[in-house]
């Protein structure tokens, strides 16, 4: 089973940062922690990954917290198109949870 | 961007008989995974593989399923004997490098087969 935890759902107005979190409290000191998302039926599609340090690329920010035991996704302004499915992923056996559902409302 | 192709995107079988779903990863990867999606359910890992062999495989990864890389390019997931509640999205992952290295890779899945058994 999944290593993480993730709330089920949640929404976000359209141009708001979107913040989705993730607890991840039996993490390895060299495990990554990956995010990934669905939107619809398409296959998963990488976000960003961190081990420890915070992490920023074109999509989204990570933030870990310091004892590594959870971590936040954050899309700064998000769009309609971000609704999807956000995945939390920690470890080299890249096992999917539930993940977030995240709608994202105009 | 490279990309993972699958094919077909969609299979409609009868059950009983069998299917082989074919996915071409990104040509330097290393290590391919297979996911199956049953509908409205999450992505559940079913095997991975590295070095021409399972390197690991979930509980739902029976004697029904094998997987193969022919080639050298395609990698192949068969199902022997196909049962109605096969019927799932699945998805070809490849990854540059294996689990367990300092550095990690992402995934990259492809758009998945629908494989419908009637």
């Amino acid at each position: 089973d999944a290593k993480t935890t993730q709330p089920p759902s949640m929404d976000c107005a359209e141009g708001r940062a979107a913040n989705l979190p993730c607890n991840h409290s039996t993490i390895s000191g060299n495990e990554y922690v990956y995010w990934y998302r669905q939107i619809h039926s398409q296959g998963p599609q990488y976000i960003i990954h961190g081990l420890k340090n915070n992490e920023t690329n074109e999509m989204a920010s990570l933030i870990i917290t310091e004892d590594r035991k959870s971590s936040t996704l954050i899309l700064p302004h998000a769009t309609l198109r971000d609704t999807a499915v956000y995945y939390c992923i920690v470890g080299y056996d890249m096992r999917f949870g539930a993940g977030t559902r995240l709608t994202v409302k105009p | 961007e490279p990309e993972v192709t699958q094919t077909p995107s969609h299979q409609v079988t009868q059950m009983g008989q069998e299917v082989i779903l074919r996915c071409v990863p990104i040509s330097n990867h290393l290590y391919f995974y297979w996911y199956r999606q049953i509908l409205g359910q999450k992505v559940e890992f079913l095997v991975s593989f590295y070095n021409n062999e399972i390197s690991e495989k979930s509980e739902i990864f029976d004697d029904q399923f094998s997987v193969e890389r022919p080639d050298g390019s395609n990698f192949t997931l068969k199902i022997r004997s196909t049962k109605l509640e096969d019927s799932a999205m699945y998805f070809c992952a490849s990854q540059l490098l294996p689990g367990g290295s300092t550095t990690n890779e992402k995934l990259f899945f492809g758009s998945g087969t629908q494989l419908s058994v009637l």
